[in-house]
């Protein structure tokens, strides 16, 4: 069985701190794929990023960066200098079923950007 | 384009009523799920389907039915609602690519069952 754990319940932090949120994963499986989706005030979720198992390396967006390090079944996202339309809920997931996609979420971290 | 639509946006039901769930993309896109999401557990998968015709049960599927007569719509229906359902409903679809699928997600139905 699949398993997403996001121990971080709730974050706040100053606008134009760096924060990271972390994602820690258990599968058995040796390809899978992680993913973090947002979720803002308005309800819908928002792909940011999608990374197979076979792909260790960092990946940067803008003001936003993910490190995958399967020696500890992590997949951390880090905010640098973070603004108020970063506030959201942030759920990581993993997938292991190609083509009949069964995400297991994670049960979220709420970021809260103080102005 | 609209991407994936959920009617309704908000609804009460009464314990033992039933009601349908809508959920229409027109991306064209073969896979369709609906996840429900409660406080402090995430997203859990309830149906999901891969094509026409074709549906399956995720992790939560008891008091829920799906069918998938076309590519664009995919109704989720409650039987017989019971306050255990109260959540916020979303649907989201994906093409059938290799690899892990990008899903699109749905802007949420929050159904109260009292």
């Amino acid at each position: 069985a699949q398993k997403v754990t996001q121990a971080q319940t709730e974050i706040s932090v100053v606008e134009k701190e760096d924060v990271t949120l972390d994602c820690v994963y258990e599968t058995r499986d040796t390809t899978y794929y992680l993913f973090w989706y947002k979720q803002p005030p308005s309800g819908e979720l928002v792909f940011l990023i999608r990374r197979n198992s076979f792909d260790e390396q960092n990946e940067i967006s803008g003001r936003y960066s993910w490190n995958f390090q399967k020696s500890t079944s992590s997949f951390n996202f880090t905010i640098t200098a973070s603004q108020v339309v970063d506030s959201a809920v942030y759920f990581c997931a993993l997938s292991v079923n190609f083509g009949n996609e069964k995400l297991t979420f994670g049960t979220g971290t709420r970021l809260t950007i103080i102005p | 384009n609209a991407g994936v639509t959920q009617t309704p946006k908000f609804q009460v039901l009464k314990t033992g009523q039933s009601m349908t769930l809508q959920c229409a993309q027109d991306m064209n896109h073969e896979y369709m799920s609906w996840y429900r999401q409660d406080p402090g557990m995430g997203l859990r998968l309830i149906h999901y389907s891969v094509g026409a015709g074709i549906t399956d049960q995720g992790e939560v599927p008891n008091g829920y039915n799906v069918s998938r007569s076309t590519t664009e719509d995919f109704p989720l229906r409650l039987l017989s609602a019971a306050p255990s359902q109260t959540s916020v409903y979303f649907c989201a679809s994906s093409p059938l690519e290799s690899g892990a699928n990008v899903l699109t997600f749905g802007a949420g139905s929050r159904l109260t069952v009292l």
